[in-house]
């Protein structure tokens, strides 16, 4: 069965600190993957997502993640955060169409 | 562009009464909708996919005659909350997806706070 992990409910960061959220995922085939970010009393926004091909994608608003197969994990990075990155968090997984999501992770940014 | 809205953003009825989320594609043409359901601190859980012009599939566990789900066109779905308790309290939220769209690929419209007293 389908599932996603996002092990940290919780983090805080300083502003211009680096940022590292983890996602590991279970699929049974190749996996679809992506992050979505969610902020307060907004839809969820697509970050990024993997396919296929080149392991380390880039997205919106400078954020990246690596897929790696041998960790089944989709972890997502960014070198600074900026305060308007505070938010909640989500990583999924699909093989076709219906998206499973993870519990999220809120992220904290101090000043 | 692929921007999705839901009206209203929140409301508030009381028990028994039944109320109704408008999702609508404003760009796009969504073949299929999603509905979810958020708990506070909690993931989104899928509660029913619907594609225009046939009956919604609803994931197990969800009460399809509570929440009656229709997708009459290509740019509108409905979630009708039947006879609303107050454990129906929660954050609604549609997603759209449009026709050969990738994988997954989903449009999330703002969501909708309901609130049954």
């Amino acid at each position: 069965a389908q599932s996603v992990t996002q092990p940290d409910i919780h983090i805080t960061v300083s502003e211009g600190a680096s940022l590292e959220l983890r996602c590991n995922y279970s699929y049974g085939a190749t996996p679809y993957l992506f992050w979505y970010v969610q902020s307060p009393g907004q839809g969820l926004q697509l970050l990024l997502k993997y396919f296929s091909g080149d392991t380390l994608v880039q997205g919106i608003k400078g954020f990246e993640a690596e897929f790696k197969r041998s960790q089944s994990s989709f972890n997502l990075r960014k070198p600074s955060v900026h305060w308007s990155d505070a938010a909640e968090y989500f990583c999924a997984v699909t093989g076709a169409n219906n998206l499973f999501f993870g519990t999220g992770t809120r992220l904290t940014v101090i000043p | 562009g692929a921007v999705v809205s839901q009206h209203p953003s929140w409301v508030i009825c009381k028990s028994g009464t039944s109320v109704k989320i408008e999702c609508r594609s404003l760009d796009f043409q969504a073949t299929t909708m999603f509905w979810y359901r958020q708990f506070p601190k909690q993931s989104l859980m899928l509660m029913a996919t619907s594609n225009e012009g046939s009956k919604a599939t609803y994931e197990q566990g969800v009460e399809k005659d509570k929440f009656l789900i229709n997708h009459a066109s290509l740019t509108l779905s409905t979630l009708t909350v039947t006879s609303a308790h107050p454990e129906d309290s929660s954050f609604y939220i549609c997603s759209a997806g449009r026709l050969a769209g990738g994988p997954g690929e989903q449009y999330f419209g703002p969501g909708t706070r309901l609130t049954v007293t």
